[in-house]
C-alpha cells in the first residue's frame, strides 16, 4: 500500500494567485518531509523540506504545513508564476537523509 | 492506486561484485521506467530511462558499462551495478510513470552498502 499520497493529480491555478498542492501520509514513523519539482526527462528537483517538529517551514514563494496529527502536508506557492508549472512530488523518510517514500504526483498548470 | 516494488530493500555486497535490483510494477505495464540515485542533502539524479524492448538511454556522466539496465518486460526492469565499489554505496529508486499527467509511481528504493 502507497505510504505517500498525493490524491490530486492535476491543479489548474491563475498566475498569480495561490497554488496548494496536498499530500497524506500514512506512515507515523515518517520524521522529515519534502517537495520536489520535475519536469519531463529530467530528475526531480528539491524545493523545500521540514522536519516533523515544526509545523511550517518557508522558503520565497514556497512554504509548506505539515499536520502531524492529520498525517498531512501541503506546499503554497504564492504567487505563482507559470514557470511553477510542472510535477509535484511530496516524499517523506525516517530521518533526514535516509531512504525516501515518494508521492505519485501532482501535475500543475499555471495560466498566465 | 499503482504500486512500484522494487527488490532487495537492501543489499550489502564486496568491492568488486556485481549486484542486481529489481523494479517491479505491480498492477499496471510500464513500457518506460526510470532508475534514480538518490545522494546526500536529498538531491536524486536521474541515472537512466529503462525502455522495454529497447535499449535505456543513458545521462549524461552514467556509465552504461557499470550499471547495466534490461527492461524484460512490461512489469519489469533490472539495474545492475556492476564491479561494485565503495563510492556506489547509495539509495537506488526507480520509478514508471502512470501515463496520467506526467505522475510518476516510485519503488521503496533499494539501499546498497558496498564494503
Amino acid at each position: 500500500d502507497q505510504q505517500v499520497k498525493q490524491n490530486s493529480p492535476s491543479l489548474s491555478v491563475q498566475e498569480g494567485r495561490i497554488s496548494i498542492l496536498n499530500c497524506d501520509y500514512t506512515n507515523s514513523m515518517f520524521d522529515y518531509f519534502l517537495w520536489y519539482k520535475k519536469y519531463p526527462a529530467e530528475g526531480p528537483t528539491f524545493l523545500i523540506s521540514i522536519s516533523s517538529i515544526k509545523d511550517k517551514n518557508e522558503d520565497g514563494r514556497f512554504t509548506v504545513f505539515l499536520n502531524k496529527s492529520a498525517k498531512h502536508l501541503s506546499l503554497h506557492i504564492v504567487p505563482s508564476q507559470p514557470g511553477d508549472s510542472a510535477v509535484y512530488f511530496c516524499a517523506a523518510s525516517v530521518g533526514a537523509g535516509n531512504m525516501l517514500t515518494f508521492g505519485g504526483g501532482t501535475r500543475l498548470m499555471v495560466k498566465p | 492506486g499503482a504500486v512500484v516494488s522494487q527488490h532487495p530493500s537492501w543489499v550489502i555486497c564486496k568491492s568488486g561484485t556485481s549486484v542486481k535490483i529489481e523494479c517491479r510494477s505491480l498492477d499496471f505495464q510500464a513500457t518506460t521506467m526510470f532508475w534514480y540515485r538518490q545522494f546526500p542533502k536529498q538531491s536524486l539524479m536521474l541515472m537512466a530511462t529503462s525502455n522495454e524492448g529497447s535499449k535505456a538511454t543513458y545521462e549524461q556522466g552514467v556509465e552504461k558499462d557499470k550499471f547495466l539496465i534490461n527492461h524484460a518486460s512490461l512489469t519489469l526492469s533490472t539495474l545492475t551495478v556492476t564491479s561494485a565499489h565503495p563510492e556506489d554505496s547509495s539509495f537506488y529508486i526507480c520509478s514508471a510513470p502512470s501515463g496520467d499527467r506526467g505522475r510518476e509511481f516510485f519503488g521503496p528504493g533499494t539501499r546498497l552498502t558496498v564494503l
